[in-house]
């Protein structure tokens, strides 16, 4: 079955400054790529996802990139601000049902 | 975006009893799946839950631990049984909806 690897599991920044989570994932026939950010007592939100037939993809601050060939994909942050501390999980899926999950990067972003 | 409402949001339950978890969501989907999350862990898919037809689990997690009802379209349940310590997580509920998952708040339990 699919394998996702996370680094780093602990990521300190200073505000402004850019945050950057990678993932690698180990089934070549895996295609979709969301990333999810849990703040604390609340479910995994998704925040920006990504599929093979594109390399990367940006929503204002938020940035994704895949690399197919080499098998992983990156979770880009840039002018980080304190609400972004929160607890950072990549996914991959073959398939529209299953995800398989890293295990997370706490992100602190301190003022 | 799917909406899931999910309760309890938190439980403190005596080792040997039980404990269901509900799940409500906005609108009709077909499959719903239910996770764990142990302190500080990522999340394990436990399993997947469709209307009309038994659940499916993962591996390492079995039925008679984990029984999963999907009495219709919208609702499903899982109870968390004969609980004991190593059972303390928190339990999610997802659901997919144009190939997005889309999760409850979480329910956290605490066995002791």
């Amino acid at each position: 079955g699919e394998n996702v690897e996370q680094h780093p599991s602990t990521l300190s920044v200073q505000e402004g400054d850019s945050a950057v989570i990678k993932c690698t994932y180990s089934d070549s026939a895996s295609n979709y790529f969301p990333w999810y950010k849990q703040e604390l007592g609340k479910g995994p939100q998704l925040i920006i996802d990504i599929r093979s037939n594109v390399g990367e993809k940006k929503d204002q601050r938020i940035a994704v990139t895949l690399n197919k060939t080499a098998k992983h994909f990156s979770l880009h942050i840039t002018e980080t601000q304190p609400e972004d501390s929160a607890v950072y999980f990549c996914a991959a899926s073959n398939r529209y049902s299953t995800l398989t999950f890293g295990k997370g990067t706490m992100l602190l972003v301190s003022p | 975006s799917a909406v899931i409402s999910q309760k309890p949001s938190r439980d403190i339950c005596q080792r040997g009893t039980s404990l269901t978890i509900q799940c409500q969501v906005d609108s009709q989907v077909t499959m719903m799946f239910w996770y764990r999350q142990q302190p500080g862990q990522s999340l394990t898919l436990i399993a997947t839950a469709n209307q009309g037809s038994e659940a499916t689990y993962e591996s390492g997690f079995v039925i008679d631990k984990f029984p999963i009802s999907r009495p219709n379209l919208t609702f499903s349940t899982l109870t968390v049984s004969n609980m004991s310590p190593e059972d303390s997580s928190i339990y999610l509920c997802s659901t997919h909806r144009a190939g997005e998952a889309f999760f409850g708040q979480g329910t956290r339990l605490t066995v002791v």
